[in-house]
């Protein structure tokens, strides 16, 4: 297995430019999340998945969309890119939703992401 | 709203000295919590997590943390860190039954040799 892979690793855009981050996993996972990570502010939900067709907003969805046709990938959609969102992004995934205590999320490797 | 709180940010210590990592959390009902480490360049990896049952949980790498669920705490431990262990390290609370992880700010751990 691949595990979670993300692409691009790094990208830089312009104010204003729109991009897709991509992520998918392998592992028949349904539960699907997106985070940013900013020094000193931990790791925030962005966007979650609980399967294909359904998505819903985190702590911080302004911004960007999402979207669930597969259950293997769930891109991240910078609708018109602002320099708040440089940032790093993580894709995660688990086959539950953890609550059973027998689950693990997978984390992607993330892309640093800087908007000039 | 849960949420979670690491006291502290930056620490360094010296090789072979004890860790201790603090972290809270708001929720007062039940409570899934998780310890995560980030070494530089990789991406989060699980260390230990708690469900229920012994408060003393035990994780990969000589980790281990404890519930104190009258004190919201959920503190990480080592008792002898190594170069290797210096990263950044995050507490989270699982949120609802969706998969959503809260997580804390991040505590940057720096081991001298």
């Amino acid at each position: 297995n691949a595990g979670v892979t993300q692409t691009p690793k790094f990208q830089v855009l312009k104010t204003g430019q729109s991009m897709t981050l991509q992520c998918a996993q392998d592992m028949n996972h349904e539960y699907m999340s997106w985070y940013r990570q900013d020094p000193g502010m931990g790791l925030r939900l962005i966007h979650y998945s609980v399967g294909a067709g359904i998505t819903d907003q985190g702590e911080v969805p302004n911004g960007y969309n999402v979207s669930r046709s597969t259950t293997e990938d769930f891109p991240l959609r910078l609708l018109s890119a602002a320099p708040s969102q440089t940032s790093v992004y993580f894709c995660a995934s688990s086959y539950s939703s953890l609550a059973e205590g027998t689950d693990t999320q997978y984390f992607g490797p993330g892309t640093r992401l800087t908007v000039l | 709203a849960q949420s979670v709180s690491q006291h502290n940010h930056h620490v360094i210590l010296s090789e072979a000295a004890s860790l201790e990592l603090g972290c809270n959390y708001s929720y007062g009902g039940t409570v899934n919590l998780f310890w995560y480490v980030q070494y530089p360049g990789q991406h989060l990896q699980l260390l230990l997590k708690y469900f229920s049952g012994d408060p003393l949980v035990k994780g990969i790498k000589g980790f281990e943390a404890e519930f104190i669920k009258s004190k919201f705490s959920f503190n990480l431990r080592k008792p002898s860190v190594q170069w290797s262990d210096t990263a950044e390290y995050f507490c989270a609370v699982l949120s609802g039954n969706t998969g959503k992880l809260i997580f804390g700010q991040g505590t940057t751990l720096q081991v001298k040799p």
